[in-house]
């Protein structure tokens, strides 16, 4: 079966300090994989998507990057946090063809930048 | 892909049947309906999709009018468990990237 991880549950980090948030899944091949950001009381905003490995599409504008230096491991960067980055960070695979393919959620990182 | 429109919240006694409804007027013929709920703190999750015959899983049913411009989830008997915000999201069929646009959805707060 297959399952995703990331981590850490929460980070709590300074303005202006470096980000890296990490998101690997297990039991499938050349998945699909997103990060989403969600603010409290707000819904999902998409932020990158990745069809392959070095593949990435950005959504939205903003200081943060995404890499895929694995098939199935996707990784949340940035070099300065904002204030306004924090939100809870939630990463998710599909399948990677076309058609009906439900997303499947990792439990999501809970940042606070202070 | 089309937007959707759902109530904000919604409550529900629990044992009872839970009627989510959902407007997606500009629906176009390619286009799906998909439902994905939200625990508190957690990540969403699929439910169940359709296109325009009614459906239904071990989750919950789909009912989509036959205009399509509206359907309603249906949990036939909500527990507690089932508190959530909910998700209606329209896509289209296809397209390697399988995106998804989430709304803000609605909550359903099952009461006891």
């Amino acid at each position: 079966s297959q399952t995703i991880h990331q981590w850490p549950a929460t980070l709590v980090q300074p303005v202006g300090s470096p980000l890296s948030l990490e998101c690997t899944v297990e039991g499938t091949s050349n998945p699909n994989l997103y990060w989403y950001r969600q603010a409290a009381g707000r819904g999902l905003q998409l932020l990158f998507y990745s069809v392959g490995i070095g593949q990435i599409s950005s959504e939205v504008p903003q200081n943060l990057s995404a890499s895929r230096p694995q098939d199935r491991q996707f990784i949340l960067s940035s070099k300065k946090l904002l204030l306004s980055d924090s939100s809870f960070y939630l990463c998710a695979w599909s399948r990677g063809r076309d058609g009906h393919y439900e997303q499947y959620f990792g439990p999501g990182t809970r940042l606070t930048v202070t | 892909d089309a937007k959707t429109t759902q109530p904000t919240s919604m409550d529900c006694a629990e044992g009872r049947a839970a009627n989510l409804p959902c407007n997606h007027s500009t629906i176009s013929g390619n286009e799906y309906v998909y439902w994905y709920r939200q625990i508190h703190s957690q990540g969403p999750q699929y439910i169940i999709h359709g296109l325009k015959n009614n459906e239904t899983n071990e989750m919950a049913s789909l009912i989509i009018t036959e205009d399509r411009k509206s359907s309603t989830l249906i949990l036939p008997h909500a527990t507690l468990r089932d508190t959530a915000v909910y998700y209606c999201i329209v896509r289209g069929y296809g397209g390697a990237t399988n995106k998804l646009i989430f709304g803000t959805g609605t909550l359903l707060a099952v009461q006891p």
